[in-house]
């Protein structure tokens, strides 16, 4: 079935990185994207989205960069802190003739090294 | 505004029992839904409300039964719960579907 995946389960990086997370969606009709950071024993905390209509999009020391063509989503997250440690999600929204659904994919965890 | 809120924190049950988790938001949300998080499964969604007396079934409804008689709370019960049925718990709220969602802190449970 279609869904979003995450390139790889776990990322280690050192504090003052820049940290690069992936994910691939598979459907093109896609037009909405989130990324979500969860700490631990948290529920999950919107970071920041993009619209299928824009490739790239800014926030405070995040960024997240859309490639329609090969279906990639990827955040970018500058000067990487032990605070940014936690799993961070990507998710899709999904309208079509069935209604609309909000589809996670498994997650990356990020851990941030002194 | 408190956002979305829900209880209990953590409840531990024995295999039958039933019980309520209460999820409420004060945003004025018309979306609201629940998840369950299982390692390595991320997110599943379980059942969801697209406004006050409008409910409609996820990916995992099996074993849960939900209402929405007031836009603010959107309670889960579990009928006879089951181990199968330990979890993380999470409810969340938007505007509307197609648009972010805001999550509680969400409950833990175990059946045991």
């Amino acid at each position: 079935g279609e869904s979003v995946g995450l390139h790889l389960p776990t990322l280690s990086v050192q504090e003052g990185d820049n940290s690069i997370i992936n994910c691939a969606y598979s459907n093109s009709a896609s037009d909405y994207f989130i990324w979500y950071k969860q700490e631990s024993g948290k529920g999950p905390q919107f970071i920041i989205d993009i619209r299928s209509n824009m490739d790239k999009r800014q926030g405070q020391r995040v960024t997240v960069l859309l490639n329609k063509t090969v279906k990639h989503l990827s955040l970018q997250i500058a000067a990487t802190q032990p605070g940014d440690s936690a799993v961070y999600f990507c998710a899709e929204i999904l309208a079509n003739q069935a209604g609309t659904a909000l589809i996670f994919g498994k997650g990356t965890t990020l851990s941030v090294s002194s | 505004n408190a956002g979305v809120t829900q209880t209990p924190k953590f409840q531990v049950l024995k295999t039958g029992q039933s019980m309520t988790l209460q999820c409420a938001q004060d945003m004025n949300h018309e979306y609201m839904s629940w998840y369950r998080q299982d390692p390595g499964m991320g997110l599943r969604l379980i059942h969801y409300s697209v406004g006050a007396g409008i409910t409609d079934q996820g990916e995992v409804p099996n074993g849960y039964n939900v209402s929405r008689s007031t836009t603010e709370d959107f309670p889960l019960r579990l009928l006879s719960a089951a181990p199968s049925q330990t979890s993380v718990y999470f409810c969340a709220s938007s505007f509307y579907r197609a648009d972010t969602q805001y999550f509680g802190p969400g409950t833990r449970l175990t059946v045991l």
